[in-house]
């Protein structure tokens, strides 16, 4: 089957880091995945790792595990604007994404 | 980047009527759209794929006849939901892939939020 885990909510303080991990099982896995959607509003890309490693961009990074079936999203500088759930979406060869519930992350000051 | 426009942006109907949704890639051309619904609080849930001169391919438990689904060009995908009923009233999003590199990526419209009443 399919399946992914991700921590349904987190809370973090503005400037801070914070890191959103996601496990997943799927068949045919092909890459995976990350964006941020706000409330109300329709996801927005952030990062894509298809080999094992980091990607860097900007405040945002990404890491990937194929062999783990482990990623993680690491986000720096956190401002309050970064409050937004944040979406793990691995897909297979088709590029067929499968989506989980997200993680929703709350910014404090 | 690429952009990728819905319309409306929300719609009120009533019940029986038919509401149709638009999806265009503004800058690129998209052989492939998705169209997704989203419940308050749950997760995107894909309901077709729509592929540019052919037929959509719909995921289980999701009525064709219900939810038309036209990809007409390279830049243009539309949604009809046929005789809405207040449980249609969800929040639906297209997406269109892009390749970029070696890889595609999706890009979002800002979504189109239905109210059946």
């Amino acid at each position: 089957g399919q399946n992914i885990d991700q921590p349904t909510e987190m809370t973090a303080t503005e400037g801070a880091i914070v890191q959103i991990n996601c496990t997943y099982q799927t068949s045919g896995f092909n890459g995976l995945f990350w964006y941020q959607q706000h409330a109300g509003e329709a996801p927005t890309f952030l990062s894509y790792n298809v080999l094992d490693g980091l990607e860097e961009k900007g405040r945002f990074s990404s890491f990937l595990s194929r062999s783990k079936g482990y990623s993680y999203l690491l986000l720096k500088e956190l401002q309050m604007k970064d409050s937004a759930s944040y979406l793990c979406a691995p897909h297979d060869s088709n590029y067929q994404l499968i989506w989980g519930a997200g993680t929703k992350l709350i910014i404090k000051p | 980047g690429a952009v990728v426009s819905q319309h409306p942006s929300w719609v009120i109907c009533k019940s029986g009527t038919s509401v149709k949704i638009e999806c265009r890639s503004l800058d690129f051309q998209a052989t492939t759209m998705f169209w997704y619904r989203q419940f308050p609080k749950q997760s995107l849930m894909l309901m077709a794929t729509s592929n540019e001169g052919s037929k959509a391919t719909y995921e289980q438990g999701v009525e064709k006849d219900k939810f038309l689904i036209n990809h007409a060009s390279l830049t243009l995908s539309t949604l009809t939901v046929t005789s809405a009923h207040p449980e249609d009233s969800s929040f639906y999003i297209c997406s269109a892939r892009k390749l970029e590199g070696s890889a595609y990526e999706q890009y979002f419209g800002p979504g189109t939020r239905l109210t059946v009443t």
